[in-house]
């Protein structure tokens, strides 16, 4: 059963940039069947879809978050990371990646999430 | 690409059925069959239980049953239980490999 668990800093400051990784445990990230993705939610709010990647390298994003974010792959380690730039109070949120069925696009296994709060 | 819309808020008594609606436009809902609906508990992370409408993952109750109609998406919950009282939110491809949510919709039970 695959595990997914994020890493990261809780706090980052206004202007600079979030770092997350994930790491996958119990099945391999170059599957050809899942995409692997990052999903956010601001404290009390609904959820956001950031982004999606496939093992080749191959990255989707939110059209609203696309200038600020890298999504990346280490096929090697089993990780996948998320980069998002010139962070503001707005960016603060549990941050979560998930396992997303290449097919039907749903996420099917989600890590337990990361709150990282964006202030001086 | 606008979030999708779910009613803030469902209530029911146990053994009830109910109903969260999920609308969206031509451009997502209306255009594919990848819809899905999550349930989230507090401080807990999302757990996947339709995708493509109205299948559900193995392990999800049959209570649970996803639909759609033109733009709008829903999902019932039948039998209700008091278990059932959590966070639900819809999501749907939205074309050009994008992915949209709902607001989410909190559901008590009575």
């Amino acid at each position: 059963q695959v595990q997914l668990q994020e890493s990261g800093p809780g706090l980052v400051k206004p202007s600079e940039t979030l770092s997350l990784i994930c790491t996958v445990s119990g099945g391999s990230i170059s599957s050809s069947s899942y995409y692997w993705g990052w999903i956010r939610q601001p404290p009390g709010k609904g959820l956001e879809w950031i982004g999606s990647m496939f093992y080749s390298g191959h990255t989707d994003y939110n059209p609203s978050l696309k200038s600020r974010v890298t999504i990346s792959v280490d096929t090697s380690k089993n990780q996948f990371s998320l980069k998002l730039s010139s962070m503001t109070t707005t960016d603060t949120a549990v941050y979560y990646c998930a396992r997303q069925k290449w097919s039907t696009r749903d996420f099917d296994s989600w890590g337990q999430g990361t709150l990282v709060t964006v202030s001086s | 690409q606008s979030a999708l819309t779910q009613p803030a808020s469902v209530s029911g008594s146990p053994g009830q059925s109910i109903t969260i609606s999920c609308t969206g436009a031509s451009s997502d809902v209306g255009s594919y069959p990848l819809v899905s609906w999550y349930q989230q508990y507090p401080g807990k992370a999302p757990k996947l239980i339709i995708y493509e409408g109205s299948k559900r993952p193995s392990g999800v109750s049959n209570r649970f049953s996803g639909s759609k109609s033109g733009n709008t998406a829903s999902l019932t919950i039948s039998g209700l239980q008091a278990e059932d009282e959590s966070d639900y939110y819809c999501c749907s491809y939205a074309g050009s490999s994008t992915l949209v949510f709902g607001g989410g919709t909190k559901v008590t039970v009575l």
